[in-house]
């Protein structure tokens, strides 16, 4: 199985300022005849569904705010949200949809500091 | 609207089974690949299930040979029966869809307590 790590646990970042997750695969999840990665981000407000924020490593999903990025190849990946805004509190989790199982990381909680 | 709304949840005893139902609508479940991710109180999202457009269906370990994704076309809905129940299967359990293994549409779920 594919063991996805994410780091930190938990983040706490003031308005307006930068945060920063990682997370690292135990194997690659490139799909080679694409040459894309299969990783992707995802969004959970406390009570809520989860959202898909990022796929392909680095592609936003339609409607997602360009303060959302996000990079990597090989094993390690990152989620960066540029300015952090109130709405974005949430726990992020990474996933690999490369195969099954698919698996996420552990997640991350993001606070306002 | 392209949705999906899941059903079937409940407190069951340890041992007991139950089928969770996950109603599509806006497109048919024999298009998409169709997925169950569970979340245990307070923890992280786990994989449980998917069943791929040809119907090639796939499980986590924790859940192999006692729990079966299907879907029913003419109802245009997903299932997932689950037998055996123990208390590590309390959780809030998701449908999800997408094209392959992405997920990017999501139900809001159903929640499943197993406890005497």
């Amino acid at each position: 199985d594919i063991v996805m790590t994410q780091s930190p646990d938990s983040l706490a970042v003031s308005l307006g300022e930068r945060a920063t997750i990682n997370c690292k695969s135990s194997q690659r999840v490139l799909y080679r005849p694409y040459n894309v990665e299969h990783l992707a981000w995802y969004q959970q407000k406390p009570g809520q569904r989860p959202k898909l924020l990022i796929y392909w490593a680095s592609t936003r999903e339609s409607g997602v705010p360009d303060r959302f990025s996000a990079s990597g190849s090989g094993t390690n990946f990152t989620l960066t949200i540029s300015s952090l805004q109130a709405e974005d509190v949430a726990v992020y989790y990474c996933q690999q949809y490369y195969t099954v199982p698919l698996t996420f990381g552990g997640g991350t909680m993001v606070e306002i500091k | 609207e392209v949705q999906l709304v899941e059903s079937g949840g409940g407190l069951i005893q340890p041992g007991g089974s139950l089928r969770l139902s996950c109603a599509a609508s806006g497109f048919t479940v024999t298009s998409k690949y169709m997925t169950w991710v569970r979340q245990a109180p307070g923890k992280g999202l786990e994989w449980v299930s998917i069943i791929e457009n040809n119907g090639a269906a796939h499980y986590a370990d924790s859940v192999r040979g006692r729990f079966t994704i299907s879907r029913d076309t003419s109802k245009n809905t997903l299932y997932l029966q689950m037998n055996s129940l123990r208390a590590e299967d309390t959780a809030l359990y998701y449908c999800a869809s997408g094209q392959g293994f992405l997920t990017p549409l999501w139900g809001q779920g159903t929640r499943v307590t197993v406890s005497s």
